[in-house]
């Protein structure tokens, strides 16, 4: 299995245009969770699944975020409008299956830079 | 709420040194502990795990102890080598409701030669 996989691995964006990040978890895998790592802040839920559907989003910071699992393989986390506060490296991770769901594979990040 | 306390960093640590990095936690019930490893550009990986009190997890020559009369769950290793020079967390995952970790803030730790 490749792992987790995050797309993109950097983006750089200008204040009010759209982000849109994407994870393909682990297959097998049936939770799937969304954390953000800022130096500020440390790292932080945003949002997690299970079985494609949304648990628990108390962590997604507005109505400026917004999270979808359309299947197994894929989610995405939008960011609409994006503000530089939003600039932070954002983590997929999956977890689930023999290993249990608190036993997480992250991905490689994907770091956002808002100017 | 569930809560994870770790030493501030960074650990800077001579080569084959003795290594300590402190975890403290606040949760109902009993938590399962973890600590995972960040490498320069990279996302987290499991170093290991402890499912109950006085269980001890270990890999790569780290340990951690699960101590429910403390609290703790501190990572030590005898002997570090550069290699190992990487962000530290120490982790949480409760027994029952909420299925995701909550993280400590992280400890550096930089070996030098």
């Amino acid at each position: 299995d490749a792992g987790v996989i995050q797309s993109p691995r950097h983006e750089v964006t200008e204040m009010g245009q759209e982000v849109t990040l994407r994870c393909k978890p682990i297959s097998g895998h049936d939770y799937l969770f969304w954390y953000r790592q800022t130096m500020m802040r440390g790292l932080e839920l945003l949002i997690y699944f299970n079985n494609n559907v949304p648990i628990d989003d108390s962590g997604m910071p507005e109505d400026r975020f917004s999270a979808k699992m359309p299947n197994a393989s894929f989610s995405t986390l939008k960011i609409q409008p994006s503000e530089p506060r939003d600039s932070a490296v954002y983590f997929c991770a999956s977890g689930g299956g023999h290993s249990g769901a608190n036993v997480l594979t992250f991905g490689a990040g994907s770091r956002l830079t808002v100017l | 709420g569930d809560s994870v306390t770790q030493m501030e960093g960074p650990v800077t640590l001579s080569e084959e040194a003795f290594l300590t990095i402190n975890c403290t936690y606040t949760a109902t019930g009993y938590p399962s502990l973890f600590w995972y490893v960040q490498y320069p550009g990279e996302g987290l990986q499991l170093l290991l795990k402890a499912t109950k009190a006085d269980d001890k997890g270990s890999n790569k020559g780290f340990e951690a102890t699960y101590r429910k009369e403390t609290t703790s769950f501190h990572l030590e290793k005898g002997s570090v080598q550069v290699s190992d020079s990487a962000v530290y967390f120490c982790a949480l995952s409760p027994d029952t409701g909420r299925r995701a970790l909550t993280f400590g803030s992280g400890t550096r730790l930089q070996v030098q030669p």
